[in-house]
């Protein structure tokens, strides 16, 4: 199975914040990754999928990058609703394993 | 609009089964494969399987091989996901995902099954 490691597990920012979330892959998974954000008692959002491309709806200062096996979530101004937990998620081979995820908190 | 909507919360003894589904609407249900992912209280996503309404096909992760089964009606547009032989340790909200290419795009809103003698 393809182990997904995300980095850091938390994280404190501040509104107009630029974030960075980092996901490693055990082994090289092209560009089937894909991130998810989650709320307190809600289902999982997408987000972006094929590592860099915006799912519709999502704002624009949501981005992500990489290939292979090393892949970034960006936010560029954080925003009071992008208070959440992250995940990763590989589609390369099943089972389509994610990240432990990234809780992001109000500094 | 696309919907998943799931069954209401369970509450089971250990050793019993569980079934929860997942209706779908506003779209072709045979066209998407059905996912199915869990999260235990505070804790992480784990992928479970996935179904094609289509055909039927299965894949399980190999943790819960020969303790789940995913079935579909299509009929009623309604995917099933059956759990076996149930511990304290398969507490979690499990969810129905639709896959979009290689993304699930859609989710339905959870089902809380709950494990305690």
């Amino acid at each position: 199975d393809i182990q997904m490691t995300q980095s850091p597990s938390s994280l404190s920012a501040s509104v107009g914040d630029r974030v960075t979330i980092t996901c490693r892959a055990s082994q090289s998974i092209s560009t089937y990754l894909n991130w998810y954000q989650q709320k307190p008692g809600k289902a999982p959002k997408l987000l972006i999928y094929a590592a860099s491309s915006l799912q519709s709806g999502v704002p624009s200062r949501f981005s992500g990058s990489g290939s292979g096996t090393d892949f970034t979530l960006t936010i560029s101004s954080l925003q009071p609703e992008d208070f959440a937990t992250y995940y990763c998620q590989q589609s390369y081979s099943t089972p389509h394993t994610f990240g432990q995820g990234t809780k992001l908190a109000i500094k | 609009q696309v919907q998943l909507v799931q069954s209401g919360a369970e509450v089971k003894k250990p050793g019993a089964s569980v079934k929860v589904s997942c209706k779908a609407s506003g779209y072709t249900f045979t066209g998407y494969h059905i996912h199915w992912v869990r999260q235990a209280p505070g804790q992480g996503l784990e992928w479970m399987g996935w179904i094609n309404p289509n055909s039927g096909a299965t894949e399980y992760a190999r943790k819960f091989q020969g303790r789940v089964t995913l079935t579909r009606d299509t009929s009623i547009t309604t995917a099933y996901m059956e759990l076996r032989t149930l511990t304290s340790d398969d507490t979690a909200l499990y969810y129905c995902a639709r896959l979009m290419g290689d993304r699930l795009d859609y989710w339905g809103q959870g089902t809380l099954v709950t494990v305690s003698s």
